[in-house]
């Protein structure tokens, strides 16, 4: 079945720095890839999505870029502020609607 | 539009009763999926609901059950409460029509104490 990985568990950067966060997944048919914000307390917000036909998206300061053939995809955040402090999931299908989150990333943004 | 509602949100059960969740769609998504939410665990897939109908199903014992309802409300059911089903139960509601990969969006949970 489909496994996925999320790297790293914890990322603190300075305000207005870069982070990545790297997810791989094993399934091979895997056609559609979401990233969810949740904030302490909150729900798993969707801030962008990704399919296997395009290599790269962005929204504002969001990026997610695909490599099919290494099976990983990447969330790329650039001039951080405070309030992206969250953990962040990737998930991949397994089949259907059926998603397999990765275990998260804390992500802390220090002013 | 009115995002994904769920209630309660908040719930205290004692070891061995049952529990029934309900969760309400974005108007016009007729897929509902369920997640447990642990430390532990992370976010694992309960099973899904489209048109009435259990679509997909993840890797839970028979004692968690579900329903989808006419209005694509749909309602989760655990059985014989043990303390490992502390939890927060998350449902998230798509368009779905084909089953395949569109976006899914959650409600804020129901937290699931079981002392």
């Amino acid at each position: 079945g489909e496994n996925v990985e999320q790297h790293p568990s914890t990322l603190s950067v300075q305000e207005g720095d870069s982070a990545v966060i790297k997810c791989t997944y094993s399934d091979s048919a895997s056609n559609y890839f979401p990233w969810y914000k949740q904030e302490l307390g909150k729900r798993p917000q969707l801030i962008i999505d990704i399919r296997s036909n395009v290599g790269e998206k962005k929204d504002q300061r969001i990026a997610v870029t695909l490599n099919k053939t290494a099976k990983h995809f990447s969330l790329h955040i650039t001039e951080t502020q405070p309030e992206d402090s969250a953990v962040y999931f990737c998930a991949a299908p397994l089949w259907g609607q059926n998603f397999v989150f990765g275990p998260g990333t804390r992500l802390s943004v220090l002013p | 539009k009115a995002g994904v509602t769920q209630t309660p949100r908040y719930l205290i059960k004692t070891r061995g009763q049952q529990v029934t969740l309900s969760c309400s769609p974005i108007s016009g998504h007729r897929s509902v999926s369920w997640y447990q939410q642990t430390p532990g665990q992370g976010l694992q897939f309960l099973f899904e609901y489209f048109s009435e109908t259990q679509r997909n199903k993840g890797n839970f014992p028979g004692r968690f059950s579900g329903r989808q309802f006419s209005n694509s409300r749909s309602e989760m059911n655990v059985s014989t409460l043990e303390l490992g089903d502390s939890a927060l139960y998350l449902c998230a509601s798509s368009l779905a029509e084909t089953g395949e990969g569109y976006e899914q969006y959650f409600g804020p949970g129901t937290r699931l104490t079981v002392t």
